[in-house]
């Protein structure tokens, strides 16, 4: 089974609309991340949690939210969708001090969003 | 703040070599990685390298570290089709409670 899964892994909506895209790890992984990727940029980074109690903004969370519902869980929130938020959505998770690694990142199979 | 910059794309033709090559901005960053994302799949770890290293082999796979420069290569030998995907050079910045910074990635083709 996957480590790190996503659901759902394809979504078409209508502008507005309210959904959200959910994150689950069995990697025991105490940090968590949400990035969408476009073609030609890359990843860019919307939120991340370094556990439960914390939520940090990335370098686009406008127009999204998120909720660490417990440690093995992170969802991303798009309140109202807009055509621009069409992309590819990963997440991530990583373990804070494991020897050896770093801040190693696993990413899930993604969510391809379309937004109409 | 930090930056990772690599090329947008790369051709070679199968059997050669690849050197995807990645510049970074933070002379202490402590873990520099390799990611590979096949088409349609999620990114995987290729490799890392710790920063007080400055080569890795790993099969097929050569890391290089030039940190004066801050220059991280991948090199990879005898390329086959499969090696076709998007190679993504990552940091991670000696901050402490800093995310990875990631490059946009360099698609590599691979021609038969």
């Amino acid at each position: 089974d996957a480590d790190v899964t996503q659901t759902p892994r394809n979504r078409i909506t209508k502008t507005g609309k309210r959904i959200m895209l959910e994150c689950s790890q069995t990697k025991g992984h105490d940090r968590m991340y949400w990035y969408r990727q476009d073609p030609g940029l890359g990843l860019r980074l919307i939120y991340y949690s370094f556990d439960v109690k914390d939520i940090n903004k990335g370098e686009i969370s406008d127009g999204y939210s998120v909720s660490r519902q417990a440690q093995a869980k992170f969802s991303l929130s798009l309140e109202s969708a807009i055509p621009n938020q069409t992309a590819l959505y990963f997440c991530a998770t990583s373990a804070y001090g494991l020897a050896g690694e770093g801040e190693t990142q696993y990413f899930g199979p993604g969510t391809r969003l379309l937004v109409l | 703040g930090e930056d990772v910059e690599q090329s947008l794309f790369l051709s070679v033709r199968e059997g050669d070599s690849s050197v995807i090559n990645c510049t970074y901005t933070d002379s202490s960053s402590t873990y520099l990685y390799w990611y590979k994302q096949e088409p349609g799949a999620g990114l995987q770890l290729l490799t890392y390298i710790f920063s007080n290293m400055d080569m890795k082999q790993d099969q097929r796979l050569t890391v290089l570290l030039n940190k004066k420069d801050k220059h991280l290569s991948l090199r990879i030998a005898d390329t086959q089709t499969g090696d076709s995907a998007i190679y993504f050079c990552a940091e991670r910045p000696n901050s402490g409670n800093t995310p990875l910074v990631f490059g946009k990635g360099t698609r590599l083709s691979v021609i038969a």
